[in-house]
């Protein structure tokens, strides 16, 4: 969807080093997510911003940071990256009220070697 | 705790057919459902919903079933087309929080 952008598409990073994905959507919708998918587990919400500097986590946030100094961007960052974290993350923007109608961007494909 | 559950990993259905892909859910206090749809390298896109007051909603040639008694929803999609081949994510959302809680997904094959 031209509305929502992630970048990079495709990380390799070494054990131990920071990351951060970002996230960029020009809809101007309120709430922003982030998903990391994996084989066996669908997707599974790391962090979530209701507004800006308004985050919380979800249920996979251990290891994971974010900020939203914007309307526009959702950074998730990882501090310290392990093998664990190598997945593909997807983010996501909705509004309130438009009955949970998620728009998913492109996926980023991350690997931790 | 898995509170959504695709218990079938993939599904092989015959072009024209019907599929059918089944959905299980914990929390009786979910009250909004969504079926996804993700083709390799891209992102899920909505593809149809369900409100908690509902029994049944159609778009075209997708059916979604709710049994709120059972915890259960299933996606009928007829007839299946190749194009159709994906992995559908069911999800579950209550009003109180605008957070989805998604399965593990199917992956469905369309046989030509």
């Amino acid at each position: 969807d031209a509305g929502i952008t992630q970048s990079p598409r495709h990380k390799v990073t070494e054990t131990g080093t920071p990351v951060t994905l970002r996230c960029h959507q020009t809809e101007n919708h309120r709430y922003m997510y982030w998903y990391r998918q994996d084989p066996g587990h669908g997707l599974r919400l790391i962090h979530y911003s209701y507004g800006v500097k308004d985050t919380d986590k979800g249920e996979v946030s251990d290891g994971y940071s974010v900020s939203r100094s914007k309307t526009e961007d959702f950074l998730l960052t990882l501090e310290s990256a392990t093998s664990s974290q190598t997945s593909v993350y997807f983010c996501a923007i909705s509004e309130p009220g438009r009955s949970y109608g998620y728009t998913f961007g492109s996926g980023t494909r991350l690997t931790v070697v | 705790d898995q509170q959504v559950k695709q218990n079938s990993p993939s599904l092989s259905v015959q072009e024209g057919r019907i599929s059918i892909l089944n959905c299980d859910y914990t929390n009786s206090m979910f009250d909004y459902f969504l079926w996804y749809k993700k083709y390799p390298a891209e992102g899920p896109t909505f593809l149809i919903s369900i409100s908690s007051i509902k029994d049944k909603n159609e778009d075209g040639r997708f059916t979604v079933f709710l049994n709120k008694s059972a915890k259960h929803l299933s996606l009928h999609i007829v007839p299946s087309q190749p194009g159709d081949s994906a992995v559908y994510f069911c999800a579950a959302a209550y009003s109180a929080t605008n957070k989805l809680i998604f399965g593990t997904g199917t992956l469905l094959a369309v046989q030509p």
